[in-house]
């Protein structure tokens, strides 16, 4: 099992340029999140999705939006990016009932 | 807002100390704890889950829920140079969401 795999881990994106994050798990996990992290702080919850179908907003979810079309593919979608978009993304993804979370390597975006 | 809220630290102990992590959450409804190491540059990885008040022990690692003080803790006993990482406090609710600190680092000096 590759468990929760992310694509691409490093991009640099100039201000206004939209680009779409890849996640994809292949534990047929019915849950998946997406996090950022900034340097030096916690993880912040963007959007997350309880099955196919079915998404919610997290904490931060302005300026990011998210689709689940299948159980494994979880992707986020950055339009019109901003500086303040600069920051590590990390993927997530857990089973019925358990609580923990099984994260990607993560994906390191700047900005500029 | 959902918060979960960490001393930053950094927090130095000596190799063989026990290491005493702390963590507090403003959701009274939130029902399910985590502890996660994160090594620089790495992700997140599982040490300790806790849903019941009281203490749970696994190995050098317990953890300590009082939900009455929405206080949750790690301790880590023998600590190891390895154990030099940040450790994020995670919080659960019913709805499916899991909310973070903004972590406690933690270096063991040999």
């Amino acid at each position: 099992n590759a468990g929760v795999t992310q694509t691409p881990k490093f991009r640099i994106l100039k201000i206004g340029q939209s680009m779409t994050l890849q996640c994809t798990q292949d534990m047929n996990h019915n849950y998946m999140y997406w996090y950022r992290q900034d340097p030096g702080m916690g993880l912040k919850l963007i959007y997350y999705s309880v099955g196919a179908g079915i998404t919610d907003k997290g904490e931060v979810p302005n300026g990011y939006n998210v689709s689940r079309s299948t159980t494994e593919d979880f992707p986020l979608r950055l339009e019109l990016a901003a500086p303040s978009q600069t920051s590590v993304y990390f993927c997530a993804s857990r089973t019925q009932g358990a609580g923990e979370l099984f994260f990607g390597e993560g994906s390191r975006l700047t900005v500029l | 807002q959902k918060e979960v809220e960490q001393n930053s630290g950094p927090l130095s102990v000596p190799e063989g100390a026990i290491a005493s992590l702390n963590c507090t959450y403003s959701d009274r409804g939130s029902q399910s704890f985590f502890w996660y190491r994160q090594y620089s540059g790495k992700s997140p990885e599982l040490i300790m889950f806790i849903y019941s008040n009281g203490d749970k022990e696994d190995g050098r690692f317990t953890a300590q829920l009082n939900k009455a003080s929405q206080y949750v803790s790690l301790l880590i006993r023998d600590s190891q140079p390895s154990d030099s990482a940040t450790y994020l406090c995670a919080v659960g609710n019913t709805g499916n969401q899991f909310y973070f600190g903004t972590g406690t680092s933690l270096t063991v000096i040999p």
